[in-house]
């Protein structure tokens, strides 16, 4: 069954600091997708980026950076010289195609905390 | 061009009640799908609609019901309310037929069970 699993519950950090969130992801399929979601505190969840299982290529996108690497089912996310803006719940999830990405599986989140 | 909407933004229910929520998707948008988040949790998916029809259904309960409507909103049912069923309720409007079926969420449904 698939699973993902975000290990660091909380993270605080002061403003400028880069940090890392860390994403590990099980699956039978081979065929994908990984999602990044921003939930700040008014409880919407923002996307972030999606990335297809055959797409490994790294991501920059402004501040925000995604390093997807299949070898070790992981899929991290950087946010460089970080804003006290930045401070949300962030979600790592995954959509496979034997279910017709008709759901999404969620990890617990972790919450980041950025200081000024 | 509206969002995904959710109505109502909060609501109180004692137990064994039952609730009704509603979810409007973005327009052009066919699919809506259900989600569950408990406090400090991640979303967890209770079921999705495709033409007026439950496509599929995550491990929850017969207590949680739904209907699509032939404009492609939504109604989520849960009947004898629990303590446990306290949770922001996320609503996601989808394209079928994308590659990707990517998923747009509203803002939530807080529900507090007493």
């Amino acid at each position: 069954a698939q699973k993902v699993t975000q290990a660091q519950t909380e993270i605080s950090v002061v403003e400028k600091e880069d940090v890392t969130l860390d994403c590990v992801y099980e699956t039978r399929d081979t065929t994908y997708y990984l999602f990044w979601y921003k939930q700040p505190p008014s409880g919407e969840l923002v996307f972030l980026i999606r990335r297809n299982s055959f797409d490994e290529q790294n991501e920059i996108s402004g501040r925000y950076s995604w390093n997807f690497q299949k070898s070790t089912s992981s899929f991290n996310f950087t946010i460089t010289a970080s804003q006290v803006v930045d401070s949300a719940v962030y979600f790592c999830a995954l959509s496979e195609a034997g279910s017709g990405y008709s759901t999404l599986t969620f990890g617990k989140g972790t919450m980041l905390l950025v200081s000024p | 061009d509206a969002g995904v909407t959710q109505s109502p933004t909060h609501l109180i229910k004692t137990r064994g009640q039952q609730v009704t929520l509603r979810c409007s998707p973005k327009s052009g948008h066919d699919t809506v799908s259900w989600y569950q988040q408990a406090l400090g949790q991640g979303p967890q998916f209770i079921f999705q609609y495709y033409e007026e029809e439950e496509r599929q259904r995550g491990n929850f309960p017969d207590r949680f019901s739904g209907h699509q409507f032939p404009n492609y909103s939504s109604e989520l049912n849960v009947n004898a309310l629990l303590l446990g069923d306290s949770a922001l309720y996320l609503c996601a409007s989808s394209l079928l037929r994308t590659t990707s079926n990517e998923q747009f969420f509203g803002p939530g449904t807080r529900l507090t069970v007493l």
